[in-house]
């Protein structure tokens, strides 16, 4: 079964510094993954998804994640942190079958200081 | 403006009560799906939807019941059946709900609350 940890609860950072969320997932296939993002009390934003194309994927508002087979990682970056950033971040892994499920992690809420 | 529609935004439920939250979309997808969320927690799912007039179970389906009459509309009740209703309740759809690449959108989300 299909399954994704992020690694940390909270992560706190200063403006304009890196950002790194961590994510692992268990696939016994090529998966899908997903980041999004969630603003307090808001719907949830793709970010970005990788879809077995190229394992380095862009996405929105200056972030990335790579993806990487060997370590079972795919998590999510940007080099400077702004103070719109602030929120509650959801990686996701694609249940496998003709279901479109998808399978969320606990979330990482990143909080940033001025 | 295309996208996902979901009312109210608050809602407030006596105990003993249905009630229903409303989704609707109009971005032409054939799939919908209907989550549950609780403080702290990723999102879980309750229903979705693949093609008009049917519809699956999902992770935590007791307690909640839906409908898909319209491609647009995916409306979901919460019964008395359901032991703690009281989380924030997200809709998405997606093109085609058929492939594990597909992009699920999301709505702005309601809140219930059991008083």
């Amino acid at each position: 079964a299909q399954s994704v940890t992020q690694l940390d609860s909270h992560v706190s950072v200063s403006e304009g510094t890196p950002v790194l969320l961590r994510c692992n997932y268990s696939s016994s296939y090529s998966p899908s993954l997903f980041w999004y993002v969630q603003h307090p009390n808001k719907g949830l934003q793709l970010l970005l998804k990788y879809t077995s194309a190229a394992t380095l994927v862009k996405g929105i508002n200056g972030f990335e994640a790579e993806f990487k087979k060997s370590e079972t990682s795919f998590h999510l970056t940007k080099p400077s942190a702004h103070m719109s950033d602030a929120a509650e971040y959801f990686c996701v892994v694609s249940d496998r079958g003709n279901t479109g499920k998808l399978i969320f992690g606990q979330g990482t809420t990143l909080q940033v200081k001025p | 403006d295309g996208g996902i529609t979901q009312s109210p935004k608050y809602l407030f439920r006596k105990e003993g009560q249905n009630v229903t939250l409303s989704c609707e979309q109009n971005l032409n997808h054939d799939a919908m799906y209907w989550y549950r969320q609780d403080p702290g927690q990723g999102l879980r799912l309750i229903y979705y939807s693949q093609i008009v007039n049917d519809f699956q179970k999902g992770d935590i389906a007791e307690g909640y019941s839906v409908s898909r009459e319209k491609k647009e509309s995916f409306p979901l009740t919460v019964t008395s059946a359901q032991k703690n209703p009281t989380a924030f309740y997200l809709c998405a759809s997606s093109g085609q709900g058929r492939s594990s690449t597909d992009t699920q959108y999301f709505g702005p989300g309601t809140r219930l609350t059991v008083l």
